[in-house]
C-alpha cells in the first residue's frame, strides 16, 4: 500500500519551461489537494478536488492548473514556470468518512 | 476567507509542557488537526479534535478548542528533543467541499 505519490521528487526548470507534477494514491480517497511549502509562508492551499469530476480553487491558483484525471490521480501544471514558484510541493488525500488526511513527500522545485 | 493563524517559534527546554497556539476564521470547520513535520519530511498527523469537542487527550498531547474564540491549542507534556519539529493547525471545512486550509506553523526547538 503505497499511500500518496508524489513523481518527481526534485526538479529543476528554467523560466518560462512548463512542466507537470504528478500525484497518485491508492487509499479510494475522494478529496485530493495541491500545497507549496515556503519558509515563515506554512502549506498554502494551491488546488484542491472535492470529489473526482470536481476541482476549486485555493488561497494561491495563479500560475498553476490542475487536472483530477481519475478518482486516484491529481495533477499540477505550471505552464510557464516562474522564479517566484520555486517551493516544495505537497499533494495530499483524504476520505470524506475519514479524519486523516494523508501526505506525499514532497517535490523540491526550483525555478532559476 | 479562510485563514488558520500561528506564532512563528517556540523554544523550551526537555522535560517542560509545550503549548501551540492556532486561532482559526472558519465557523463552519468540522475537524481541526495538528500535524507534526520533521525536516525533509512530509507531514505526519498528531492528532485532531471534532469540532463539537472541547478537549481531546492522547498520552502525551492534550488538544483544546474554544469554539467561541476560534481557538486551538496543543499541549505537549514531558517535551523531549524528539519533539522538535513543525506542528501545524488546520482546519477543515463543512459541507462537501472538504476543503483543508493550514497555517504557518510553529517550529519546535526542545534544548537539552
Amino acid at each position: 500500500n503505497a499511500g500518496v505519490t508524489q513523481t518527481p521528487k526534485f526538479q529543476v526548470l528554467k523560466t518560462g519551461q512548463s512542466m507537470t507534477l504528478q500525484c497518485a494514491q491508492d487509499m479510494n480517497h475522494n478529496s485530493m489537494y495541491w500545497y507549496r511549502q515556503d519558509p515563515g509562508m506554512g502549506l498554502r492551499l494551491i488546488y484542491y478536488s472535492a470529489s473526482e469530476g470536481t476541482t476549486d480553487k485555493g488561497e494561491v491558483p495563479n500560475g498553476y492548473n490542475v487536472s483530477r484525471l481519475n478518482k486516484r490521480e491529481f495533477s499540477l501544471r505550471l505552464e510557464s514556470a516562474a522564479p517566484s514558484q520555486t517551493s516544495v510541493y505537497f499533494c495530499a488525500s483524504l476520505r470524506t468518512a475519514n479524519t486523516e488526511a494523508f501526505f506525499g513527500q514532497g517535490t523540491r522545485l526550483t525555478v532559476v | 476567507g479562510e485563514d488558520v493563524e500561528q506564532s512563528l517559534f517556540l523554544s523550551v527546554r526537555e522535560g517542560d509542557s509545550s503549548v501551540i497556539n492556532c486561532t482559526y476564521t472558519d465557523s463552519s470547520s468540522t475537524y481541526l488537526y495538528w500535524y507534526k513535520q520533521e525536516p525533509g519530511a512530509g507531514l505526519q498527523l498528531l492528532t485532531y479534535i471534532f469540532s463539537n469537542m472541547d478537549m481531546k487527550q492522547d498520552q502525551r498531547l492534550t488538544v483544546l478548542l474554544n469554539k467561541k474564540d476560534k481557538h486551538l491549542s496543543l499541549r505537549i507534556a514531558d517535551t523531549q528533543t524528539g519533539d522538535s519539529a513543525i506542528y501545524f493547525c488546520a482546519e477543515r471545512g463543512g459541507g462537501a467541499t472538504n476543503k483543508l486550509i493550514f497555517g504557518t506553523g510553529t517550529l519546535l526547538a526542545v534544548q537539552p
